[in-house]
């Protein structure tokens, strides 16, 4: 069965540290899809990022990047020289190919104090 | 401006007095879903459709009453609500009907509480 696990269920840090959000999945499909979602305080979703698992390649943008690793199963999220406006709950979820669910995590709330 | 919209944003009900929360996209999308959110939990999906006239069960379905009658509108009925249903719900849509594996667009959200 699929599962998604944010053991990080809250994170705190002064503006301006790095700070990396974990998520390990577990999928026995070859074909998945593993996406961040963002929920600022305003409450809002905010899709940030969509993963295929053939492709292993990290990714940035802008201060964001993510790590995907086959290997140990995660996809881990990391927020450089972080900004108070990036104080939200990120969700982290995972598609098989197989079906059409899409399991989330049960998020991380990030505090990003000034 | 393409979003998806939901109303009410706030609804305080009893248990027992049926309510519908509407949602509706202006992008044209196949797929519709609905989540509750609930702490700790994450998002679980209520109900999702396909296509018009095409809905099925997500994880949570018990309770909850959905339709599609027109491609843009979904709503969310509650025929007798209780406390348990006391959440935040999200309506979401996606360009494709294998949704699942696409970006989701989610509307504002609605907080009910039952009392």
């Amino acid at each position: 069965a699929q599962k998604v696990t944010q053991a990080q269920t809250e994170i705190s840090v002064v503006e301006k540290e790095d700070v990396t959000l974990d998520c390990v999945y577990e999928t026995r499909d070859t074909t998945y899809y593993l996406f961040w979602y963002k929920q600022p305080p305003s409450g809002e979703l905010v899709f940030l990022i969509r993963r295929n698992s053939f492709d292993e390649q990290n990714e940035i943008s802008g201060r964001y990047s993510w790590n995907f690793q086959k290997s140990t199963s995660s996809f881990n999220f990391t927020i450089t020289a972080s900004q108070v406006v990036d104080s939200a709950v990120y969700f982290c979820a995972l598609s098989e190919a197989s079906n059409y669910q899409l399991i989330w995590g049960a998020g991380t709330k990030l505090i990003i104090k000034p | 401006e393409a979003q998806v919209t939901q109303n009410p944003r706030y609804l305080i009900t009893v248990t027992g007095k049926k309510l519908t929360v509407t949602c509706s996209q202006n992008m044209n999308h196949e797929y519709m879903s609905w989540y509750r959110q609930d702490p700790g939990l994450g998002l679980r999906q209520i109900y999702y459709s396909m296509n018009v006239e095409v809905t099925d069960k997500g994880d949570v379905p018990e309770g909850y009453k959905v339709s599609r009658k027109e491609k843009r509108n979904f709503p969310l009925i509650l025929e007798s609500p209780s406390p348990n249903q006391t959440s935040l719900y999200f309506c979401a849509s996606s360009f494709h009907r294998l949704a699942s594996t696409y970006e989701q667009y989610f509307g504002p959200g609605t907080r009910l509480t039952v009392t």
